[in-house]
C-alpha cells in the first residue's frame, strides 16, 4: 500500500560500509515490520517493532544488524560492515496495533529498499 | 515450527489458460492464510485472505483460493490469465506467538503470461 513508505529505494554500498533504510508507516500505525527478500527465495521475517520498543527480533542476524523505531521519526534498519550476502530487497510493513482486524486484518507493506552491496 | 511451501517456481501459461498455484502450510495453530502478489519493482499487494468461514475465498483480479483443512493446502486459482498477470505470488500464515502476529512467507512462484 503506497500508505507505507520506504527509502532509499535503491542503495549501493561498498563491503565494509553502513547501510540505513528507512520506513514511514501508514497513518494511524504504530507497528512496523521490516522483511528481507533474497534472490530467488521467499520473505523472511526479520523484526516486528513498536514504538520505542522491539517486539520480536526472532529473524534478526545476531551480528551487524539493528533496527529501532524511535518515539518520533521512521523506523530505521541499519545493517554496519555490510557484505555481498547482504544484498537484497527489504520490506516494511505497518499495522495499526497488535490486533490485525482493526486493519482488515492485513498488514500494509511498503515498496521496498533494493541493497546491492558491492 | 510453521512453514509455508509453493511448489510451483516458475510456471508459464498462455493468456486465457487456467491457473493454479499451490500452497501448502505446516502450522498447528488457528490458521489464517494469504496470497500476496508481487509485481515486477513493486510493493507486495493483498489479493485474498482466509480467516474463518466460507473455505473459499474470492480475492482481487478475479482470482479465488480455497482452503482444506485436511490438506492443509490453499491454493491460488483463476479460470483465465492475463497477460497483466504476469508477477511473483507469494503464500503466507499469519503466527500468533502470544506477544505478536506475523506472517510466514511461501518462497514464491513466478508466473509469466504470455500472448
Amino acid at each position: 500500500n503506497a500508505g507505507v513508505m520506504q527509502n532509499p529505494r535503491h542503495l549501493v554500498r561498498r563491503r565494509g560500509q553502513e547501510a540505513r533504510l528507512r520506513c514511514s508507516p501508514m497513518k494511524g500505525h504504530s507497528h512496523v515490520y521490516w522483511y528481507r527478500q533474497l534472490p530467488e527465495e521467499g520473505l523472511k521475517f526479520m523484526v516486528y517493532l513498536q514504538k520505542e520498543n522491539i517486539i520480536d527480533e526472532s529473524g534478526m542476524p545476531k551480528e551487524r544488524f539493528s533496527a529501532e523505531f524511535p518515539k518520533e521519526g521512521p523506523s530505521i534498519l541499519r545493517i554496519q560492515q555490510v557484505v555481498r550476502g547482504d544484498s537484497a530487497a527489504y520490506f516494511c510493513a505497518s499495522s495499526p496495533g497488535y490486533l490485525w482486524r482493526e486493519a482488515g486484518n492485513t498488514i500494509y507493506f511498503g515498496e521496498g529498499s533494493w541493497l546491492t552491496v558491492v | 515450527a510453521q512453514s509455508v511451501s509453493q511448489h510451483n517456481h516458475h510456471v508459464i501459461l498462455s493468456e486465457a489458460a487456467s491457473l493454479e498455484l499451490g500452497c501448502n502450510y505446516s502450522y498447528g495453530g488457528t490458521v489464517n492464510l494469504f496470497w500476496y502478489v508481487q509485481y515486477p519493482g513493486q510493493h507486495l499487494q493483498l489479493l485474498l485472505k482466509y480467516f474463518s468461514g466460507d473455505p473459499l475465498v474470492k480475492g482481487i483480479k478475479g482470482f479465488e483460493a480455497e482452503f482444506i483443512k485436511s490438506k492443509f493446502s490453499f491454493n491460488l486459482r483463476k479460470p483465465s490469465v492475463q497477460w497483466s498477470d504476469t508477477a511473483e505470488y507469494f503464500c503466507a500464515v499469519k503466527v500468533d506467538t502470544g506477544t505478536a502476529s506475523k506472517l510466514t512467507f511461501g518462497t514464491g512462484t513466478r508466473l509469466q503470461v504470455t500472448l
